[in-house]
């Protein structure tokens, strides 16, 4: 089974150009989920989907983040204008939920997180 | 919101050694989880736990739901260097899941 994958990598941008994020979750996985970690600080959540609608964005830090997950697929992340302060470790998850034992269970996989530099 | 104090924050301990690091919160939680970063990688979970109370092994790694369910450790026995990393842990209460701020082991040889 393949994990989540996110693309890019690395994306090195100067202030006040636009990144476009994207993440495949697992396939299957109804819960997308958007962290961010700055370094050195814990990883934080930005925002939830179930399929294609915005579950809880609570975490997003201003109107300059929009996500969108078309079709309740694959996810992007849209950064625009980039600030300085948005440089940082993207990461995804994608889970979905299971009955084990009597227990809801929902296991977040992570992908490699892209690493975003705004210079 | 709620608020995980991992430590500690770093760690350097020589290879055999046995490490132990925790996390508490003053918010209850109905999961803990375990997860592990390598460089260039995202978080991988280590070791997810269900119920207060409930301790977990796997293979040279041991966690603990704290039974107040405020709290969870994380022990690593008789460690190697490919142990090193950073180690995160998270509570989750339903789809809502919070880090702590993670701690850095290095393993001498």
């Amino acid at each position: 089974e393949a994990g989540v994958t996110q693309f890019p990598s690395h994306s090195v941008i100067e202030k006040g150009q636009t990144v476009t994020l994207r993440c495949d979750p697992i396939s299957g996985h109804d819960n997308l989920y958007w962290y961010r970690r700055v370094m050195g600080k814990e990883i934080k959540f930005l925002l939830h989907f179930v399929k294609e609608s915005k579950q809880d964005e609570s975490g997003m830090p201003n109107n300059r983040f929009l996500a969108e997950r078309t079709g309740g697929t694959y996810s992007t992340l849209k950064v625009q204008p980039a600030e300085l302060e948005d440089s940082g470790v993207y990461f995804c998850a994608s889970s979905h939920f299971r009955l084990a034992g009597g227990i809801g269970q929902e296991t977040q996989y992570f992908g490699p997180g892209t690493r975003l530099l705004v210079l | 919101g709620q608020q995980l104090n991992q430590s500690p924050q770093s760690m350097f301990i020589q290879e055999g050694e046995d490490v132990s690091m925790n996390c508490t919160s003053s918010s209850i939680f109905n999961t803990w989880l375990w997860y592990k970063q390598e460089p260039g990688e995202g978080p991988v979970l280590l070791i997810a736990l269900y119920k207060a109370g409930e301790l977990t092994s796997n293979g040279r790694l041991t966690a603990q739901f704290g039974i107040t369910r405020k709290d969870s450790f994380l022990n690593i026995s008789a460690s190697i260097p490919s142990d090193v990393g950073i180690y995160f842990c998270a509570g989750q209460l339903r789809h809502d899941m919070r880090f702590g701020a993670g701690t850095r082991l290095t393993v001498k040889p």
